[in-house]
């Protein structure tokens, strides 16, 4: 059975800092693996989306990497902003079988002025 | 990319009662997926809108408890029916555009119910 893994489960950090969230996932045959946003209470925003034959994806200050081999994601976050305040949440689509996410609990992250 | 707009955002619903939750997307959709996220827990996957035949239940989710529509390509409706406390979550509805595990999953804003 696959689990989504993702530490930390919450981080603070001072505006403007780099950071970075991580995502562990047991079963490492997948087809993608996504990152979203969510703000408190709402649905979930797209970020990113790598294949499993990528290495990495970049859109803006975001740049997430992949290493199918050892069950891991990052992702980094350039130059933190308040506005980055929020849940982040990654998910697998397992290779065979239906077409599902496998989501990580999230990492809640608080950019602080 | 699709737009899903989901309705009502959120409600207050008494136990032993019925509510039903109605997701649009903006274009045709392959795939449409309903899921739910109890409070401090990660999304877990309710059912698979098949459209035109019964949805997909996963272990644990039954049509009696969950009953879903999905009649066109664009539109599915979730019903939480004989509602108790433990049914309080958000819910959401998400889709693929294309069928394939390649493409992008989108989500609509949630409906998060609270069941007294």
């Amino acid at each position: 059975k696959q689990e989504v893994t993702q530490i930390p489960a919450a981080l603070s950090v001072p505006e403007g800092e780099n950071l970075v969230l991580n995502c562990s996932f047991t079963d490492s045959a997948i087809y993608n693996l996504q990152w979203f946003r969510q703000d408190p209470g709402k649905g979930l925003t797209s970020l990113l989306l790598i294949q499993s034959s990528q290495r990495e994806q970049t859109s803006g200050r975001l740049n997430a990497s992949l290493d199918k081999s050892s069950g891991r994601s990052t992702l980094y976050i350039a130059a933190s902003q308040p506005g980055d305040s929020a849940t982040y949440l990654c998910a697998v689509i397992l290779q065979g079988g239906s077409e599902k996410l496998v989501f990580g609990k999230g990492t809640k992250l608080t950019v602080n002025p | 990319s699709a737009v899903i707009s989901q309705k009502p955002s959120r409600d207050i619903c008494q136990r032993g009662t019925s509510l039903t939750i109605q997701c649009q997307v903006d274009s045709q959709v392959t795939m449409m997926f309903w899921y739910r996220q109890q409070p401090g827990q990660s999304l877990t996957l309710i059912a698979t809108a098949n459209q035109g035949s019964e949805a997909t239940y996963e272990s644990g989710f039954v049509i009696d408890k969950f009953p879903i529509s999905r009649p066109n390509l664009t539109f599915s409706t979730l019903t939480v029916s004989n509602m108790s406390p433990e049914d309080s979550s958000i819910y959401l509805c998400s889709a693929r555009e294309a069928s394939g595990r390649n493409t992008e999953a989108f989500f609509g804003q949630g409906t998060r119910l609270t069941v007294v």
